[in-house]
């Protein structure tokens, strides 16, 4: 059974400061790997969908890496802003279906 | 374009009774998949459809059930309603069904509180 853990489950950092996000899976056998943004009481936002033969995938201040032999995922941040504090979440795609399981994301505070 | 639309966005129901929650995917998209999130928590998969078909199911009692019409719109279904049923349901699509081209989009929600 795929088993997604996000650590640490809550950050916080000063304006300006890049942000690492850590996204870890237990079964390497996955198709994709999404990192999706929330907001308090909202829906998701798709982030970035990173397949599993790509090794990083970019858009803007954002780059997700994907290192799928050891279970793991990073979403870097670049130079947050307060517009940024928000949860993540990464979700994985395995052989086992079609559905996407999630981690317990990562609440994120960036100060002014 | 619009996106994945859900309805209603809001709504409280007593103990017992029964629920439904519908879902519009985007235009062009055949998938629908439902979540259920919990307060603090990622969230859990319940249902996929695809062409109407079910492609899977989460660890969900048999309360819930879902459908997917031939628009591809879609309703998810709670009945005997319990107070751990409070939650944000939210609905996904996707272009397929196949798993390598499954980026998904969510709608907005739907949070349910049961009292």
């Amino acid at each position: 059974k795929q088993e997604v853990t996000q650590i640490p489950a809550a950050l916080s950092v000063p304006e300006g400061e890049n942000l690492v996000l850590n996204c870890s899976f237990t079964d390497s056998a996955i198709y994709n790997l999404q990192w999706f943004r929330q907001d308090p009481g909202k829906g998701l936002t798709s982030l970035l969908l990173i397949q599993s033969s790509q090794r990083e995938q970019t858009s803007g201040r954002l780059n997700a890496s994907l290192d799928k032999s050891s279970g793991r995922s990073t979403l870097y941040i670049a130079a947050s802003q307060p517009g940024d504090s928000a949860t993540y979440l990464c979700a994985v795609i395995g052989t086992a279906g079609n559905k996407l399981t999630f981690g317990g994301g990562t609440r994120v505070l960036v100060k002014p | 374009d619009a996106g994945v639309t859900q309805s209603p966005t809001h709504l409280i129901k007593t103990r017992g009774q029964h629920v439904t929650l519908r879902c519009s995917p985007i235009s062009g998209h055949k998938s629908v998949s439902w979540y259920q999130q919990v307060l603090g928590q990622g969230p859990q998969f319940i249902f996929q459809y695809y062409e109407k078909e079910e492609r899977g199911r989460g660890n969900f009692p048999d309360r819930f059930s879902a459908r997917q019409f031939p628009n591809y719109s879609s309703e998810l279904n709670v009945n005997a309603l319990l107070l751990g049923d409070s939650a944000l349901y939210l609905c996904a699509s996707s272009g397929s069904g196949d798993r390598r081209n499954t980026e998904a989009f969510f709608g907005q929600g739907t949070r349910l509180t049961v009292v």
